[in-house]
């Protein structure tokens, strides 16, 4: 299977500051036939199931926040929100749907400083 | 609009086996896959496994091989998730997940996600 690993395990970021998840995967997510890059990240805030906020590593889900970008390709990737907002309180999680075996990272929480 | 609807929360003893359903109104039932991913309590995302609605194909990840099983019933746009010989390990909320590729596209990302079911496991 495709580990996925992200870091921090947790951050705290004041209002209004950039906050940055990263996540490493053990193989490359890249697939060369299309240049598509099979990573999504997930917000799940308590008591709510997961919530889709970027896929194909950098494309933004309808309707979520110009704040949140994706970046990185291969192995390496990047959730940057820009300006953390209160509402942005949540764990991260990234994912890999390159193989037939999903994997998700560990989980990164976010709150505010 | 999409939306997957899950079966309420479930209370087990070890060895037992539960059933959890997932309906799925709002969209054509056979075009999507369904993945089923587990949460234990303040722990990460684990992925079940994947099935074709239409009744075909499904896919389990290893950990769960012989004790899980997945079903489709097209007449009423539902799947269920059933697992066996449970042990307090298994106490999770379970998360039906719709894949968002046309079937049969299976790598494709988690578009909507049910509302989660709170399987507990305990004597």
């Amino acid at each position: 299977d495709i580990v996925m690993t992200q870091s921090p395990d947790s951050l705290a970021v004041s209002l209004g500051e950039r906050a940055t998840i990263n996540c490493k995967s053990s193989q490359s997510v890249l697939y060369s036939s299309n240049d598509k890059n099979y990573l999504a990240w997930y917000q799940q805030k308590p008591g709510q199931p997961p919530k889709l906020l970027i896929y194909w590593a950098s494309t933004r889900e309808s309707g979520v926040p110009d704040r949140f970008s994706g970046s990185g390709s291969g192995t390496d990737f990047t959730l940057t929100i820009s300006s953390l907002q209160a509402e942005d309180v949540a764990v991260y999680y990234c994912q890999q749907y390159y193989s037939n075996t999903y994997t998700f990272g560990q989980g990164t929480k976010l709150e505010i400083k | 609009q999409v939306q997957l609807v899950q079966s309420g929360a479930e209370v087990k003893k070890p060895g037992a086996s539960v059933k959890v359903s997932c309906k799925a109104p709002g969209y054509t039932f056979t075009n999507y896959y369904l993945h089923w991913v587990r949460q234990a309590p303040g722990q990460g995302l684990e992925w079940m496994g994947i099935i074709n609605p239409s009744g075909g194909s499904r896919t389990y990840a290893q950990k769960f091989h012989g004790r899980v099983t997945m079903t489709s019933d097209t007449s009423t746009s539902t799947v269920y998730m059933e697992l066996s010989s449970l042990r307090s390990a298994d106490t999770a909320v379970y998360y039906c997940a719709r894949g968002s590729g046309y079937i049969p596209a299976t790598r494709y990302y988690f578009d909507y996600w049910g509302q989660g079911t709170l399987v507990t496991v305990s004597s």
